[in-house]
């Protein structure tokens, strides 16, 4: 399954929303009726953080400004004020099927 | 608390293998999966494949053939070797903790993997 992540990088303004999307080649519906799409934070010089799996579940720790939404084969990760701490590469990651794939990623940049 | 700490970096001529330990601590850990993924330098992240709880293994294609990941219950470290290096290897590898919802939700601090002649 392709993962595919729009846009690359964005220049996010501080207070402000800010999405990112992630679509992918077939439906993430496993045959258990779970959809297993999850995004990960990583800033730089650190490994990935786990901010929301199953689309829209928060991991503990994650503020409730970013969310996740979507279904089927269209997702997307919402931060509704970005803050100076959202800077960084955001990835998608489906685990649908084998093999598990991610996104490409997505650049934050603060403006 | 959740902690999964790896083994240092490690530095590798083509053609030899390398061998990236993890040990974790604060769960019971063969309750979750195990998996691994690297990071090439300026790139993005690729699952090499995982360990499930009860040692079921699934690799990449990619790395069929050429990856072994083990774990050990009896001190709840995870390993994953690499044979055959190339330096398309050079990557920093991550290990990672599997969820019931199929999603890592802790990870490694990462081993940087150099492949050097």
């Amino acid at each position: 399954i392709v993962m595919t992540q729009t846009p690359l990088s964005l220049i996010a303004t501080l207070g402000q929303p800010a999405a990112i999307s992630c679509r992918s080649s077939q439906s993430l519906v496993h045959p258990d009726g779970n959809t297993y799409l999850s995004w990960y934070h990583q800033r730089p010089g650190q490994p990935p953080r786990l901010l929301i799996f199953e689309i829209s579940k928060g991991m503990k720790g994650v503020p409730d400004r970013i969310t996740g939404s979507g279904a089927g084969t269209d997702f997307t990760l919402t931060i509704d004020r970005v803050e100076a701490e959202d800077v960084g590469l955001y990835y998608c990651m489906q685990a649908a099927e084998f093999p598990l794939t991610f996104g490409g990623g997505t650049m934050v940049e603060i403006k | 608390q959740v902690r999964l700490l790896q083994s240092g970096a490690e530095v590798k001529k083509p053609g030899a293998s390398v061998r990236v330990s993890c040990q974790t601590s604060g769960y019971i850990f063969n309750t979750y999966g195990l998996t691994w993924v690297r990071q090439a330098p300026g790139q993005g992240l690729e699952w090499m494949g995982w360990v499930a709880y009860n040692g079921d293994t699934k690799y990449a294609q990619k790395f069929q053939g050429r990856v072994t990941m083990t774990t050990d219950t009896s001190t709840g470290t995870g390993y994953m070797e690499l044979l055959s290096l190339t330096f398309d290897d050079t990557a920093v590898y991550y290990c990672t903790r599997v969820s019931k919802s199929k999603c890592f939700d802790r990870w490694g601090q990462g081993t940087a993997v150099t492949v050097s002649s």
